[in-house]
Order: structure tokens, then C-alpha cells, then sequence
């Protein structure tokens, strides 16, 4: 079974530049989250969804960050622009509906100069 | 406020010998699941170990196992003859089920423990 996909692993940007993040959940799994990894924290949640629709957007900076699961599978992260201050990982993960284990991918590494 | 507290930012152990992992976490609610995952170098976040909070039985994969204490919060992880694949850092963390639906929640993590086995 494949797991979580993300692409791309690795983005430099200049500030003040969009970029995009790519995620491929599990097949079969309804959930979806979007976590950021700040250099020597743990993830903190982002956004999650349940098929297309966000339910929990709480720490989504929404000024500049926005996200999309248009057909309830695949999903994008989008930060525009981005600040010096976005640089670091970003993970995605997904989950069978209604079950409490999450299974993440390898995550996009963002350096902003 | 939901916390994971891991006390421990750095640990090393020699290949073939067991080393503890603590992890204390602060919640109000009764219904909780604990995790430790495990990321490696190449940042893939890998789930090593699942404890049901009304289960009262340690949960145990191959060399890793748990010591969960409920009442005291605590939750360590504890891991038998250590490899040098399981350098990493060592992530605790827990979910709490959404009220009346039960479905899931986000994840609250520790700030990991660094682990370096050496030979």
C-alpha cells in the first residue's frame, strides 16, 4: 500500500514569492491534515479536512495561507506571499474517518531567503 | 489547555542495550490516545507505537514498548536492544476524539527527544 505523497521535498524561495505544496493522502483515508514543523518542535496542525470540506482551519493564518481537497482526495497548501519566517516543514497526514492514527508523509522542506 | 511535556531533549545508548523515553502530557478529558512517532533524518514521521487511554495494558510492538500511567499523565517509551536504525527523534504526542462524534482530532506533540545510538 503506498503512503502519504507530498511533493515538492525540498522548495527555496525569495520572500514575497508564492509557492505550493502537494499532497496525496492514502487511498481510502476521507481525512486529511496539513501540520507545520518549526526547526526543533514538534508539528502543529494547520488545517484538517474531512473529504473536501475544512473543518478545523483555526491556525491557518488565512491573511496569506490557503488550502483546497476539490474532489476529496488530493490536497494543496498554498502561502502567498511567503514571509522569511515560513521556512520549515510542511507535513501532511491522513487518516481513515473516525479513526485516531494518522500516517504522515515525508514533508516539504521550505527555505524562504 | 492540551501539553506534551518531554523532558529529555537529548539521549544516546549503545547498540544492544535499552534505553526510556519520558513524555508527561496535561489534559482534563477521560477519553484520549497516546502516540509515539519516530522521524528520522529524511523527516518521515513513522508511527512506532499506539496506547488507548482506557486500555490499562502497556501496549507492545516487537522492541519497543510503553509505560502508561494514567493517573500520574505519564507515558514513556521504552526500547529493548537498540539498533542504530532507530536513530531519530522521538515525538510523543496524543489525540483527543471530537466530542459526541468521536471522529479525529488533531494531534498535540511533545518537542521531541533527539535518540543516538552508538556502537
Amino acid at each position: 500500500e503506498a503512503g502519504v505523497v507530498q511533493s515538492p521535498r525540498y522548495k527555496i524561495i525569495e520572500k514575497k514569492q508564492p509557492v505550493a505544496f502537494w499532497c496525496n493522502p492514502i487511498s481510502g483515508h476521507n481525512t486529511l491534515y496539513w501540520y507545520l514543523q518549526n526547526l526543533g518542535q514538534g508539528p502543529e496542525l494547520l488545517i484538517r479536512y474531512e473529504n473536501e470540506e475544512a473543518v478545523d482551519d483555526s491556525q491557518l493564518p488565512k491573511d496569506r495561507f490557503s488550502a483546497e481537497r476539490l474532489k476529496g482526495v488530493d490536497s494543496t497548501l498554498k502561502i502567498q506571499p511567503a514571509e522569511l519566517g515560513d521556512s520549515a516543514v510542511y507535513l501532511c497526514a491522513s487518516s481513515i474517518q473516525g479513526a485516531h492514527t494518522q500516517y504522515f508523509g515525508p514533508g516539504t522542506r521550505l527555505t524562504v531567503l | 489547555a492540551q501539553t506534551v511535556t518531554q523532558s529529555q531533549p537529548e539521549m544516546s545508548v549503545q547498540e544492544a542495550e535499552t534505553v526510556t523515553l519520558s513524555c508527561t502530557y496535561d489534559t482534563s478529558e477521560n477519553n484520549y490516545y497516546l502516540f509515539w512517532y519516530k522521524q528520522p533524518p529524511s523527516r518521515q514521521m513513522i508511527l512506532v507505537i499506539r496506547q488507548e487511554a482506557y486500555k490499562q495494558q502497556n501496549a507492545t510492538e516487537n522492541r519497543f514498548s510503553v509505560n502508561f500511567q494514567k493517573a500520574a499523565k505519564s507515558f514513556s517509551l521504552k526500547i529493548s536492544d537498540s539498533q542504530l536504525g532507530d536513530t531519530a527523534m522521538y515525538f510523543c504526542a496524543f489525540i483527543i476524539p471530537e466530542p459526541f462524534t468521536g471522529t479525529a482530532s488533531k494531534l498535540t506533540f511533545g518537542t521531541g527527544t533527539r535518540l543516538q545510538v552508538t556502537l
